[in-house]
Formats: structure tokens, sequence, C-alpha cells
């Protein structure tokens, strides 16, 4: 069955620091990877990942997947408290043209000032 | 541009009630469109989408229905709720062909 983990489940960090967040998936048909930030309600749109190895970067958010070992990750540095929200990664898989995704538990990422 | 609306927001029903939440889309033809469920500290649990007005797909067994009666328009129901059947709803839409899906503001539902 086709999954995606997400790590850690929680992490509470002070503004300035820089955080990683890890997303693993195990799939039979890869086509994408996204992520998600979502604060109260709608989860918004952060990146989307195809290709192994291209970081791709939106101010002080970056992200980058490695196809080989299955996995991705989401950085932030320099975390405001602004950044307090759960982040979701999920996967597309290669499925016609459903796009649906299949997500990860989410990592909640509290920023105190 | 394109928006999605749903509605209501909050929502609480007592057990054995129906259901009927609706999203519409505006700005775009023919999307693809879908409704996920958010247990509390969870992720999104896809419930059912569509690819065209009728057609409906569901993903998980539920006490749960959706039609797309419109093409921009979705609809999700139920006869009777259950106490399970609480959650965060949110419907979403695609671009065909497209990998990104974008989401509307969600209900939360409480079945009491």
């Amino acid at each position: 069955e086709d999954k995606v983990v997400q790590s850690p489940l929680s992490l509470v960090v002070h503004e300035g620091d820089t955080v990683t967040l890890n997303c693993s998936y195990e799939v039979t048909n890869f086509r994408s990877l996204l992520w998600y930030k979502q604060e109260k309600k709608a989860p918004t749109f952060l990146f989307m990942l195809t290709s192994s190895g291209i970081e791709k970067k939106s101010g002080r958010l970056s992200s980058i997947l490695d196809k080989k070992e299955l996995f991705s990750i989401l950085n932030i540095t320099a975390t405001q408290t602004g950044d307090s929200a759960v982040y979701l990664c999920a996967y597309v898989p290669l499925s016609g043209n459903t796009g649906k995704l299949i997500f990860g538990q989410g990592t909640t990422l509290q920023v105190k000032p | 541009s394109q928006t999605i609306h749903q509605w209501p927001a909050t929502l609480v029903q007592p057990v054995g009630s129906p259901l009927s939440l609706e999203c519409t889309v505006e700005g775009t033809s023919n999307p693809n469109l879908y409704w996920y469920r958010q247990a509390a500290g969870r992720g999104l649990q896809l419930l059912f989408y569509s690819i065209g007005i009728g057609q409906i797909s569901s993903e998980v067994p539920q006490n749960l229905s959706a039609s797309r009666p419109q093409d921009r328009q979705f609809i999700l129901s139920s006869k009777k709720l259950l106490l399970s059947d609480s959650g965060f709803y949110l419907c979403a839409w695609s671009v065909v062909g497209a990998a990104e899906a974008f989401f509307g503001q969600g209900t939360r539902l409480t079945v009491v």
C-alpha cells in the first residue's frame, strides 16, 4: 500500500532557528511530491517536486527531492512566528488525469517569539 | 482568477440527521474536484474525486456520498450521520493533468 510518512510529527522552535521537515514515501507509481502549509483552514500550496536534486526555493523556504532514497525535505531558515502551521507532504501517483493526492500525517510547527 | 467556495464553515448535527456540504469553483472549466477529510492531528484523507459531471469515484467505504450535478459544483452528502463522521472536510480542485490542488476553507463538522 502506498504511504507517506512525515517526521517529526511536531516541533517547537524559537524565532530565528532553522528547521528541517522530513517526508518519506513508499509508492508504486510516483509522479510528483507536493508540500502544503495549513495555518487554520485551507492548505496553501508551497512546492511541487518532480525531479531529484533540484532545489525549489521561495524566500526562506526551500525543498528538495531524492527519488533514489524516496524522501523530500522542507527547510525553513530564520523562522518567524508566522511560520507556525501544519506542513503537509503529499505525493501524486501516476493515475491518468485524476490528480489524487496521498497525504502524510503532517508536521505541526510552532515558532515561539 | 480561480476561486473555490465551500460552505458552511462550521456545522453541528445530531447523530442520524442528514448532511449536505456544498462546494463551487469559479473561473475555470471542467476541473477535477475532490472531497478530503482531516481527522484531528492527522493528514488529509481523500474521500471522493470527480473528473466530470456525474462521474464520482469513491476512495474509501463510508457513510457518505458525493454528487456533481454541474461542472463546477460538488456536493458531499449523508442520509444519516454517525459520530465517526465528525471531522474537517475540505473541497479541492485541480486542472486536469496538473498535480497541484487548491483547497477551499473547509467545513468543521461535529456530530453530537
